[in-house]
């Protein structure tokens, strides 16, 4: 699976969005983009996925750039629940483990 | 909460004794996954099942024995451990053993005196 690379801490405003970068430079055509945050000392939980289309849910937006070398999650409105550790996974329809990585330990601030 | 729980949630065990962790879930899923998280380090995977079958065993210490007696139910048995193995044990449901996103328990913490 492709390496990826995330900023090791970022900090955003309550209430503001958060726009978290992964870069997968070396991401192949069959590997989708996952996401997934780990709050402290709780699981890992799924956030999104994609291929090559921007994606939305009910928790996040997944904006992938058109030649796919890096992505960016969006978290629209920031709140002190979204403190935690989010990692950005790039990974094969054939694989069956998820790398976690670092991540990003986002913190939002009152 | 992701439908899949873990008991118990933190276990403190003398390096002597046996215990085992459980894992459940009732979604459907045909794969479950064993990870262990130590402290400042990435998720590691130990153990895959699917189908209830054993897939895969990235190289785990025969001290960490894995049960899958059915496609919800999940188990570590673990004897003789050392103080190196404490870690925050994370157990994961997938609808399938290849490619689709995994639903994390809340995991057990482990501490091994």
């Amino acid at each position: 699976d492709a390496k990826t690379t995330q900023p090791t801490s970022m900090d955003c405003a309550e209430g503001r969005a958060a726009n978290l970068p992964c870069n997968h430079s070396t991401i192949s055509g069959n590997e989708y983009v996952y996401w997934y945050r780990q709050i402290h000392s709780q699981g890992p939980q799924y956030i999104i996925h994609g291929l090559k289309n921007n994606e939305t849910n009910e928790m996040a937006s997944l904006i992938i750039t058109e030649d796919r070398k890096s992505s960016t999650l969006i978290l629209p409105h920031a709140t002190l629940r979204d403190t935690a550790v989010y990692y950005c996974i790039v990974r094969s329809t054939g694989a069956n483990n998820l790398f976690f990585g670092t991540g990003t330990r986002l913190t939002v601030i009152p | 909460e992701t439908g899949v729980t873990q008991t118990p949630r933190h276990l403190v065990m003398g390096m002597t004794n046996k215990k085992s962790l459980k894992c459940e879930q009732h979604l459907g899923h045909n794969a479950m996954y064993w990870y262990k998280q130590s402290a400042k380090k990435p998720l590691e995977l130990m153990f895959v099942y699917s189908l209830e079958e054993r897939v895969e065993n990235n190289s785990v210490p025969s001290r960490f024995s894995p049960e899958c007696p059915n496609s919800s139910h999940l188990f570590l048995h673990l004897h003789t451990l050392q103080p190196e193995d404490s870690a925050l044990y994370l157990c994961a449901s997938s609808q399938a053993y290849l490619g689709t996103e995994a639903f994390f328990g809340q995991g057990t913490r482990l501490t091994v005196v």
